[in-house]
């Protein structure tokens, strides 16, 4: 079945800095959906992408679809505090619109 | 206009019990899905719904089951509590199949 693979794990980031997370699909995807989860709280749908080689931004956040619609980035410039939390990718199969989320990236921020 | 909304918000249940959680989509979205998420994973996908019919099981045992209403709400049923199914289940409604998800707060089932 399809998998999603999502790295790093953590990443501890200095207040200011720039960081990226990573995605990959198993499947060529239908989309590719990124969502926030604060500690405690629930998932939070960010941005939906959906043509191949597709970049959106929002603000400090730039969301990236690969070619192939297997792959996918998100990279966040001059972290602040309020971009701790765990972001999770989720692939959309293109056979049965079954919504597949990566094991997710913690970031945490030194002030 | 309200968001999904799930019932209750904690529950403690003994092995072997039987759990019934209750979801209510966002008005005019035809799309249910239900996802367990232990801490420090991602949700893993249980069932999804769209226009009451299930469209999709992911691979969890017969003992999870669900069904969608009329009113497009939606119940996930779990027979024979095992403490392996203590965890937070989320319901997340959608507009149509291919849209981004709006999730409920979650359940927080823990099983003793």
């Amino acid at each position: 079945g399809q998998q999603v693979m999502q790295i790093p794990q953590y990443q501890h980031v200095q207040e200011g800095e720039d960081f990226t997370t990573y995605c990959n699909s198993s499947t060529t995807l239908s989309n590719i959906q990124w969502y926030k989860q604060r500690p405690g709280g629930h998932p939070v749908f960010l941005i939906q992408l959906v043509k191949s080689g597709e970049v959106k931004k929002q603000k400090r956040l730039t969301f990236q679809f690969g070619e192939a619609k297997k792959n996918s980035s998100l990279h966040i410039t001059a972290t602040q505090t309020t971009d701790v939390g765990t972001y999770f990718c989720a692939g959309l199969s293109s056979n049965d619109y079954k919504l597949s989320f990566g094991a997710g990236t913690t970031v945490t921020v030194r002030a | 206009d309200a968001g999904v909304t799930q019932s209750p918000t904690h529950l403690i249940k003994t092995r072997g019990q039987h759990v019934t959680l209750r979801c209510s989509p966002i008005s005019g979205h035809k799309s249910v899905s239900w996802y367990q998420q232990v801490l420090g994973q991602g949700p893993q996908f249980i069932f999804q719904y769209y226009e009451k019919e299930e469209r999709g099981r992911g691979n969890f045992p017969d003992r999870f089951s669900a069904r969608q209403f009329p009113n497009y709400s939606s119940e996930l049923n779990v027979n024979a509590l095992l403490l392996g199914d203590s965890a937070l289940y989320l319901c997340a409604s959608s507009l149509d199949l291919n849209y981004g998800y709006t999730f409920g707060s979650g359940t927080r089932l823990t099983v003793v």
